[in-house]
């Protein structure tokens, strides 16, 4: 089965709304990462987040290991966070990351 | 720092042609890692290589996809005999040591028709 699910596949807010993106997984982890990526650009490095809570600017990424799961809250959305969101893990140090399907996220002004 | 470079930006090839896909990591970077993006699979990992040793190329389809890191600054992904359900996004990124954080590059866009 798949490994790494993320929730919701696509989400449409209001510019100024608040979003939560939600990524399961089923397997031991050893690092958790969150990417950006824009229609037809390069995946951006948001967080490197294997455990607990990190912050960069209206961005937090919370990762509970025994719960398997991580979050990435977007506060105050506005229309440039348009774009996909992905979560991937490795379960071993140094290893493949295997990516999430995504979060199609659309913010309209 | 420019980031991960990968050329060409685009590829067009027609059945049966071989395409070879570069990339140059950024500087100082030990680990190199192929992946591919297509909208129904999404994003698969294909192989990685570590001071340009090949470490795991669990990803790799066996008998057309070979990667080649022969030394620190670049990196290629050579497919054989392209078929047209190769078309994808090929993307390479790098890391400076481990898979604690990666940088992609923009990607190689693989059309065969």
């Amino acid at each position: 089965g798949q490994q790494v699910q993320q929730s919701p596949a696509s989400l449409v807010l209001q510019e100024g709304e608040n979003a939560e993106l939600q990524c399961n997984f089923s397997t031991s982890l050893n690092s958790m990462q969150w990417f950006y990526q824009r229609p037809g650009g390069s995946l951006v490095s948001l967080f490197y987040n294997p455990s607990g809570t990190k912050h960069s600017g209206r961005l937090t990424s919370t990762t509970v290991i025994k719960e398997r799961r991580s979050s990435l809250h977007i506060s105050s959305s506005q229309t440039t966070d348009s774009g996909t969101y992905l979560c991937a893990l490795s379960n071993n140090a140094g290893a493949k990351l295997t990516f999430g399907g995504g979060t199609r996220l659309t913010v309209r002004p | 720092n420019a980031g991960v470079i990968q050329t060409p930006r685009h590829k067009v090839t027609g059945k049966g042609q071989e395409a070879t896909l570069w990339c140059e990591p950024i500087s100082g970077h030990s680990a190199v890692f192929w992946y591919r993006q297509t909208i129904v699979q999404g994003l698969e990992f294909l192989t990685y290589f570590r001071n340009q040793a090949p470490i795991d190329d669990s990803g790799m389809p066996k008998e057309r996809f070979s990667a080649q890191m022969p030394n620190q600054s670049h990196s290629t992904l050579k497919i054989q005999s392209t078929q047209p359900q190769d078309s994808a996004v090929y993307l390479c990124a790098s890391s400076p040591d481990s898979a604690e954080t990666l940088y992609f590059g923009s990607g190689t866009r693989l059309t065969v028709l």
